[in-house]
Formats: C-alpha cells, sequence, structure tokens
C-alpha cells in the first residue's frame, strides 16, 4: 500500500526561526510532490510542488526533493505566527492524478 | 493560483433529507475532480474521484449509494449525501484538478451537520 508519513507535531518554533518539515514516501514510482497549508477549519490550500530532485524556492519557502531516499521537505524562513497551521504532504504517482496525503504536521510559530 | 468554489459553505439539514453540494473550477476545466471528507482534527479522507461523462470512482468503504456524485460538465461535480444522519456530519471537500498546472486545487469546503 502506498504511504505518505509525516510526523504529527505539534512542531513549535519561535518566530524568526527556520521551520523544517518532513515527509517520506514509499512508492519509488512517485513523480510530483506538493505541500499543503491547512488552518483550522478551512480547506488545503497549495503552498509549492517539486518534481525534480534537488531545492526549490518561493519566497520564504523551500521545498527539497531527495527520490533515492524517498524523501522531500518544506522549509520556512523568519517564521510567522501566520504560517501556524498543519501542512499536508501529498504524493501523486504517474500515470494517476489521485494524491496520496500524509497526515499533516501541525507547526506553532511562537511569537 | 487557480479557483475552485464549492457551494453552500455551510448546511445543517434533518435526518433523513438529502443534501447536494456544488463544487465548481472557476478559471479553468476539470475533466477530473475529488471529492474528500474530514472529521475534526483528523486528516482528510479521499472519498471518490469524480470523472467528466463516465461514472465515479469510488475509495473502498465509501457507499456510493448514499454519495452520488455527478460531472456533468468540465467545470461542475455535484455530491450528493442522501437520507443523511447524524454520522455523515462532517467538512465536505472538493478538489479540481488542473491538468495544465498539473496540480489539485481545493474549494473552501462545506461543513455539514445532520440533526
Amino acid at each position: 500500500q502506498k504511504e505518505v508519513e509525516q510526523n504529527s507535531g505539534p512542531l513549535s518554533v519561535p518566530e524568526g526561526a527556520i521551520a523544517s518539515l518532513n515527509c517520506t514516501y514509499s512508492d519509488r514510482g512517485s513523480q510530483s510532490f506538493f505541500w499543503y497549508r491547512q488552518y483550522s477549519g478551512k480547506s488545503p490550500e497549495l503552498i509549492m510542488f517539486i518534481y525534480s530532485n534537488g531545492d526549490k524556492e518561493d519566497g520564504r519557502f523551500t521545498a527539497q526533493l531527495n527520490k533515492a531516499s524517498q524523501y522531500v521537505s518544506l522549509l520556512i524562513r523568519d517564521s510567522q505566527p501566520s504560517d501556524s497551521a498543519t501542512y499536508l504532504c501529498a504524493v501523486k504517482s504517474s500515470g494517476t492524478y489521485k494524491y496520496i496525503f500524509g497526515t499533516g504536521t501541525r507547526l506553532k510559530v511562537l511569537a | 493560483g487557480a479557483v475552485v468554489s464549492q457551494h453552500p459553505s455551510r448546511v445543517i439539514c434533518k435526518s433523513g433529507t438529502s443534501v447536494k453540494i456544488e463544487c465548481r473550477s472557476l478559471d479553468f476545466q476539470a475533466t477530473t475532480m475529488f471529492w474528500y471528507r474530514q472529521f475534526p482534527k483528523q486528516s482528510l479522507m479521499l472519498m471518490a474521484t469524480s470523472n467528466e461523462g463516465s461514472k465515479a470512482t469510488y475509495e473502498q468503504g465509501v457507499e456510493k449509494d448514499k454519495f452520488l456524485i455527478n460531472h456533468a460538465s468540465l467545470t461542475l461535480s455535484t455530491l450528493t449525501v442522501t437520507s443523511a444522519h447524524p454520522e455523515d456530519s462532517s467538512f465536505y471537500i472538493c478538489s479540481a484538478y488542473d491538468s495544465v498546472q498539473e496540480t489539485q486545487y481545493f474549494g473552501p469546503g462545506t461543513r455539514l451537520l445532520v440533526l
């Protein structure tokens, strides 16, 4: 069974610090990787996607992918209290539009 | 990012009634949409994949006769919860797959409360 695993947290970081969120996946055929942010009571919103090994930066966010280790991470620089949310990792395999979601990591940024 | 709407945002109904939820992709065409359910403090659970012009594909354990899905056009999918019961109370979220961006975009969700 294809799985995506995340530490449920909460991960607490002080304001201004770097938050590091991690995700591992079991399906080596996975091709696309996504990070969504979900505030309490709201639906998920897309933060970033990454397809190739290495780093991809967008503002304060950096996604990192290592297909050999089956590992994807999200770094949030200069964390703000408004970044406090649950972060969902999602993985898409080839030949399907379905995503496999992790259970999410709850991030708390302390002011 | 692409915009997906859902209607209604919140609905309260009596046990035994049916509730229809609409999901629309506003600025792109979506041949594939997904319906998820999320209980409080739990993760997203995929219920079914909605395909324009064909039958929906349901995940294991999801009753297709209870959760009717219709994907009548490239921008609209509907989920009907038939004969709703209190245990169906949940947060229902749709997503639409943008094949150009190769990404799912989520609607804002519908909170259903069955009394």
